[in-house]
């Protein structure tokens, strides 16, 4: 399987609610990424997860959560976001450490839609 | 800021004609890469170019590294149609903390 699957494809949201964004990948990768994508813009990163803990943490507001559950597994918790967090949020993969640039594998992306 | 700065931002050819891109960085890298973008989906790795590698082939891709300029180039030959897409250059960061920085992107549109 070399695929990053994510979860679910679109997503409307109110200010007031919490929901997660999942990522999976059965690659055998240890490093595992979020990016936020405005756009026409190139992505952001968010956090690096790398052997189930975090590693970068791009200065992410509180409101957004991340969880590493196993080393498949990759959630994003959402609470209370704000009209300015819609965006496409990607989820990547790679196979060491995350460090030094490794070429990283994308899923399809969640669309945000916050209102 | 972001590492990479891509020019030209938007690149409009004919099927069959050839596309070339810019990328430009600041600091000091391991490695670069290049991504594609078809519209609103997740990004595909298209090539990687190491710091001590000056030109790197991958089908009809051909990437160039100059790092005494801090500037790479993609030339895509023989541009098909399904190359529309947006292009994204990478930097890998050459400290143990490295991450990947990706530059603005140019958007390619290739008319059949």
């Amino acid at each position: 399987d070399t695929e990053v699957t994510q979860t679910p494809k679109h997503l409307v949201m109110g200010m007031t609610n919490k929901k997660s964004l999942k990522c999976e990948q059965h690659m055998g990768h240890r490093a595992m990424y979020w990016y936020k994508q405005k756009a026409k813009k190139p992505p952001e990163l968010m956090f690096v997860y790398s052997y189930e803990k975090l590693s970068i943490n791009e200065s992410v507001p509180s409101r957004f959560s991340p969880e590493c559950p196993n080393s498949s597994l990759l959630n994003l918790h959402l609470h209370a976001l704000q009209p300015e967090d819609s965006a496409l949020y990607l989820c990547a993969s790679s196979p060491g450490t995350g460090t030094r640039g490794e070429t990283q594998y994308f899923g399809p992306g969640t669309r945000l839609l916050v209102l | 800021s972001q590492q990479g700065e891509e020019d030209p931002q938007a690149l409009s050819i004919q099927e069959g004609e050839n596309a070339t891109m810019n990328c430009s960085y600041k600091t000091s890298i391991n490695n670069l890469q290049w991504y594609r973008q078809n519209s609103g989906r997740g990004l595909v790795h298209l090539i990687l170019i190491r710091s001590n590698e000056r030109e790197k082939h991958s089908g009809r891709l051909r990437v160039t590294l100059d790092t005494s300029k801090k500037s790479s180039s993609l030339l895509i030959t023989a541009s098909r149609a399904a190359d529309t897409a947006s292009y994204f250059c990478a930097t890998g960061d050459n400290t143990n903390a490295g991450k990947s920085t990706f530059g603005d992107g140019t958007t390619l549109t290739v008319k059949p």
